[in-house]
């Protein structure tokens, strides 16, 4: 069965400093994409970056970079030059080929970014 | 561009009462439609998916239902809510047909069951 690990749940970190939050996954199907989501006190989720299965390099989108390890099976999510503004609960997620599409969810790091 | 409506973003209702939240999304066709629910502090459960008008895939047994009566519209319903319904529901769309598109979430709906 596919499954999504997230071992921090809450890490602190120096505003303009770099974090790496950990995620690691189980999946025997060899098609799948990984997932990182936002969660602002506000609620909304927000999608920040994807990682698929057969892609050669780790993902990016500005500041947030994925660190994929698939032998390892993980998928940490590194954000530099931490801001106020990251501090937020982040979940890592896994889509597998034969889920239409259905997002499994990890059970979040709360992050704390310090001034 | 798509956008996704999901209302109202909070709703107070006493245990016994009837359910129903609802989801539009607009700027695509034939999308995968999805609910979810967050407890308090916890991860997202998947409770219902769609990939299409009338076609609804429930995930977890539950007092709960859902619905699609057109394309781009998601309903989740309870005839009589219990207390252990309380909770974040969340409601999002992907691309119909695409392998690993991401899902995009609408606001959300706090409901608390009193």
């Amino acid at each position: 069965a596919q499954k999504i690990t997230q071992t921090q749940p809450g890490m602190f970190v120096q505003e303009k400093e770099a974090v790496t939050l950990d995620c690691t996954y189980d999946t025997s199907d060899p098609s799948y994409g990984l997932f990182w989501y936002k969660q602002p006190s506000s609620g909304e989720m927000i999608f920040l970056i994807y990682q698929g299965s057969y892609d050669q390099q780790n993902a990016t989108e500005g500041r947030y970079s994925l660190n994929f390890q698939k032998a390892r099976k993980s998928a940490n999510l590194v954000i530099s030059a931490s801001q106020l503004g990251d501090s937020a609960m982040y979940f890592c997620a896994m889509i597998f080929s034969g889920g239409y599409n259905k997002l499994i969810f990890g059970a979040g790091t709360r992050l704390a970014v310090h001034p | 561009s798509q956008t996704i409506h999901q209302w109202p973003a909070t709703l107070v209702q006493p245990v016994g009462s009837p359910l129903s939240l609802e989801c539009t999304v607009e700027g695509t066709s034939n999308p995968n439609l999805y609910w979810y629910r967050q407890a308090a502090g916890r991860g997202l459960q998947l409770l219902f998916y769609s990939v299409g008008i009338g076609q609804i895939s429930s995930e977890v047994p539950q007092n709960l239902s859902a619905s699609r009566p057109q394309d781009r519209q998601f309903i989740l319903s309870s005839k009589k809510l219990l207390l252990s319904d309380s909770g974040f529901y969340l409601c999002a769309w992907s691309l119909g047909g695409a392998n690993n598109s991401p899902l995009h979430f609408g606001n959300g709906t706090r409901l608390t069951v009193t």
